[in-house]
């Protein structure tokens, strides 16, 4: 049972596009979600965050939406960048420290 | 900043053997660590979540007897990886939760890649 799903497996875009990364969840007691950004043999590294009484969260070219009814979030990047390009997470979290990771979006940023 | 490292980065072996996975918080004393594991193109999983001076909390599915998790210190969480088998073979990641910190201060470590032979 897949509660976090990021359908897009990869995604391509242009120097100083935007960028959009989604992110669907079914489990409704999530109350805070996250994207890491990931690269290849490391860690997942934080981005961004947004708690679930709220609907955006902005820092630098990094903003989240989320859109509770839908039970959605993105994240949008601009303008992007190619050392932008890795793979990003979407987690989901319930009152807690437990994380729910998505499945990743690879995401590559063309010069 | 908070770093987590991991010890060793890559590991091989045989099967049946035993493998010792450990994750240290180096700048800062972490009440909880996290162990994940990440097959290739596939999200992390959470194995077990480990509190210093107690017993892991397995998710549904994971074997304790099979991976041993010891959190002995505030900065040093090992798993162990008993009687390895071919299908055991993942990308093992570890993270580590600064005391008192919220879900975003959830520092993670390069990740051990085992590979049982």
């Amino acid at each position: 049972d897949q509660q976090v799903k990021q359908n897009s497996p990869s995604l391509s875009v242009q120097e100083g596009r935007i960028s959009i990364l989604n992110c669907d969840y079914t489990n409704s007691m999530f109350d805070y979600f996250l994207w890491y950004k990931k690269y290849p043999a490391e860690g997942p590294t934080f981005l961004i965050s947004i708690s679930s009484i709220k609907d955006k969260n902005e820092d630098g070219r990094f903003t989240v939406f989320l859109n509770k009814s839908a039970k959605h979030l993105s994240l949008h990047i601009v303008p992007s960048q190619p050392g932008d390009s890795a793979v990003y997470f979407c987690a989901a979290s319930d009152r807690g420290s437990r994380l729910t990771f998505g499945e990743g979006t690879q995401l590559t940023v063309n010069p | 900043g908070a770093v987590v490292s991991q010890h060793p980065s890559w590991v091989i072996c045989k099967s049946g053997t035993s493998v010792k996975i450990e994750c240290r918080s180096l700048d800062f004393q972490a009440t909880t660590m996290f162990w994940y594991r990440q097959f290739p193109k596939q999200s992390l999983m959470l194995m077990a979540t480990s509190n210093e001076g107690s017993k892991a909390t397995y998710e549904q599915g994971v074997e304790k007897d099979k991976f041993l998790i010891n959190h002995a210190s505030l900065t040093l969480s090992t798993l162990t990886v008993t009687s390895a088998h071919p299908e055991d073979s993942s990308f093992y990641i570890c993270s580590a939760s600064l005391s008192g910190g919220g879900t975003d201060t959830q520092y993670f470590g390069p990740g051990t890649r085992l590979t049982v032979l």
